[in-house]
Formats: C-alpha cells, structure tokens, sequence
C-alpha cells in the first residue's frame, strides 16, 4: 500500500478555505486517494473519494493532478465543527487484499472562531 | 446510506477479564470487517481483517489468542479482548465493507475500553 505523508496540524477560522495536501509518490495505477474524517472518540467518515483530476461533493474538493503523486483535500468556508483529524489514504478499493486500509498519521484541522 | 453499529460503546472493567465488543452492519451484508485500535493522539492501528464463516487475519504483532475474533453471521462480527490489562486500555473500532460498487468501507461509532 501507498505511504501517505500529511502535515501534523493545520489552524483556520470560520468561513476561510482549508487546502490539506497529500503526498503519495508510490501510488500504484489501481489506486484510488481516499479521505476521512475523524471527530474525537468517533468512528472515521468517509469524505471524498478519487482517481484523477478534480471530484467535487457536496462537503468537499479533492484536486488531483496528472501525475497523481499527490493530492488535495479543500473543505470551503470551514465551520467550528469542521474541527477534526482528517485522513489520506490511498489503496486499491476494488480489489480484496487492497480493502485493507492503512491510515497515516493525519491532519489535525483546528477551526478557530 | 450504510451503517455500522458498535456495542458496547464504553466499558470498564477490571484487570484480568474478558470484553466482547461486538460490530454490527445495521442495513447491508459484509463478508469482510475490519478491526482497527486507536490510542489517543494516535492514528487508527489495523488489527485484523474479519471474514464471515472464516478464520481471521491478524496483523502483524497482534496476539491471535488475546484478541479473539468471530464473524459468524454476514451482519456480526465480535472482538473479545481476553485477559486484559490497562495497555489494552483503547479506542477500538470496526468498519465493514460493502458488497458493492467500490467496496468502500463504513465505520463503527467505536467503543472505549478502559481496564482499571
């Protein structure tokens, strides 16, 4: 599975953009860049999901470029209850064995008011 | 959308007993759930890869006999922590993946097990 890299911790205040970038240089062609969110001493959500260029949702962005070795989470006008850790990963979704996910160690999203 | 439940959500309990924690996919099938144990100011740990009607896969350092697991139904799979001790004191949580589309993985809300 990819190794992902994220920074630690990121501050912002309301109604700002929040722009997290992934890093996964040795992402394989099957792979597909996965993001969480986690709230504390809650289970993992699933926010965003994709393979290439640009996927957009109703909470989020994710920009991919074409060489894939990277990516980038964007939560628009972010709230105080976008404060959470959010995961990168990266895996083969289809396949069995690439099911298994591998989390980093995630970026702490403080919102400020 | 799918949900994953997790009961208990909390428990304490004394050092040298047993704790089944028990994941539940409230509204799909899953053949395939996973456990996963987070430590505070930690990221989620895999611990072992659950499969209805099969042996489960441990990761690597994690004792098979400390920690037992059982999928016997496609919607139930439990993790009985035996003989625990206070660095078993975690944040355990499941997910279950869909038998569809992606194969994307849900989580459960997890449960806090505390052993005094």
């Amino acid at each position: 599975l990819a190794k992902t890299t994220q920074p630690i911790s990121m501050d912002s205040y309301e109604g700002q953009e929040v722009n997290i970038t992934c890093s996964h240089n040795n992402i394989a062609t099957n792979d597909y860049i996965t993001w969480y969110q986690q709230f504390p001493s809650q289970g993992p959500r699933f926010i965003i999901q994709g393979y290439k260029t640009k996927v957009t949702n109703e909470v989020a962005s994710l920009f991919i470029p074409a060489d894939r070795k990277s990516s980038t989470l964007s939560l628009p006008r972010v709230s105080l209850s976008d404060t959470a850790v959010y995961y990168c990963l990266v895996g083969d979704v289809i396949k069995a064995a690439g099911n298994k996910l591998t989390f980093g160690g995630g970026t702490r999203v403080l919102v400020k008011p | 959308g799918a949900v994953v439940s997790q009961h208990p959500s909390w428990v304490i309990c004394k050092s040298g007993t047993s704790v089944k924690i028990e994941c539940r996919s409230l509204d799909f099938q899953a053949t395939t759930m996973f456990w996963y144990r987070q430590f505070p100011k930690q990221s989620l740990m895999l611990m072992a890869t659950s499969n209805e009607g099969s042996k489960a896969t441990y990761e690597q350092g994690v004792e098979k006999d400390k920690f037992l697991i059982n999928h016997a139904s496609l919607t139930l799979s439990t993790l009985t922590v035996t003989s625990a001790h206070p660095e078993d004191s975690s944040f355990y949580i499941c997910s279950a993946r869909v038998m569809r589309g992606n194969n994307e993985q849900f989580f459960g809300p997890g449960t806090r097990l505390t052993v005094l």
